[in-house]
């Protein structure tokens, strides 16, 4: 059972916008920042959105993320066959003083 | 262009301990601005924090871990290592090393490729 909850599955066809959500409590994403990382079949993860809605150099502007009290959402637009992936948001939990990620989002493109 | 890689035996025996080293490449671990953490994945699950290190030894865990836990580093050797003691098969995972932005984020970037201990007689 993970601290953060996101649905285990998403699917979409290439062009759509697709939805990742990510719930938490006050103690981890309602007050801190939320991360998002993309882990590609058979490889390690990589960050994808930081500061709830920063994109790294690199990371294409179809990838979107945003933050409202103690929930997070991950947005990817004009879906393309390569985001299918696992997807997973993060943050630090200020009541267990650790970090936790949510259990991951398989995202299939149809 | 900052690289890490994770180095260790593949295979543990339950109750010996798990040893793990991360060597950076590319840059610093010195740097002051920058963190050092343990990350892993146990096959076909999800993520779970370890711990991580900052260059000048001070070490955060998490606490489900903590008494098992220990996480060193070497700026001489630029790297930084993980011990894991009286392991089950549930410590079973790929163990990836990764930079951690800021102080208690779980922020990492970039992360290492990542290294399979199996725990098994």
């Amino acid at each position: 059972q993970s601290v953060l909850t996101q649905p285990p599955s998403a699917s979409g066809t290439p062009g759509q916008r697709v939805t990742i959500s990510c719930s938490g409590s006050r103690s981890n994403i309602g007050n801190n920042y939320v991360y998002w990382y993309q882990q590609l079949p058979g490889t390690a993860p990589k960050l994808l959105i930081y500061k709830n809605n920063e994109r790294p150099s690199g990371v294409p502007d179809r990838f979107s993320g945003s933050k409202s009290g103690t929930s997070a959402s991950l947005a990817i637009s004009g879906l393309r066959s390569e985001d299918e992936a696992d997807y997973y948001c993060a943050a630090w939990d200020d009541s267990l003083s650790g970090g936790v990620f949510g259990g991951g989002t398989k995202l299939t493109v149809l | 262009q900052l690289q890490l890689q994770e180095s260790g035996p593949g295979l543990v025996k339950p109750s010996e301990t798990l040893s793990l080293t991360c060597t950076v490449s590319g840059g610093s671990i010195s740097s002051s601005s920058y963190f050092w953490g343990w990350i892993r994945q146990p096959p076909g699950k999800g993520l779970e924090w370890i711990g991580s290190i900052y260059y000048d030894g001070s070490t955060y865990y998490n606490p489900s871990l903590k008494s098992r836990v220990a996480i060193s580093v070497d700026t001489s050797k630029n790297h930084f290592s993980l011990k894991l003691s009286s392991v089950t098969a549930a410590d079973t995972a790929v163990y990836y090393c990764a930079r951690e932005t800021s102080l208690r984020s779980n922020w990492f970037d970039p992360w290492g490729q990542g290294t399979l201990v199996t725990v098994s007689s």
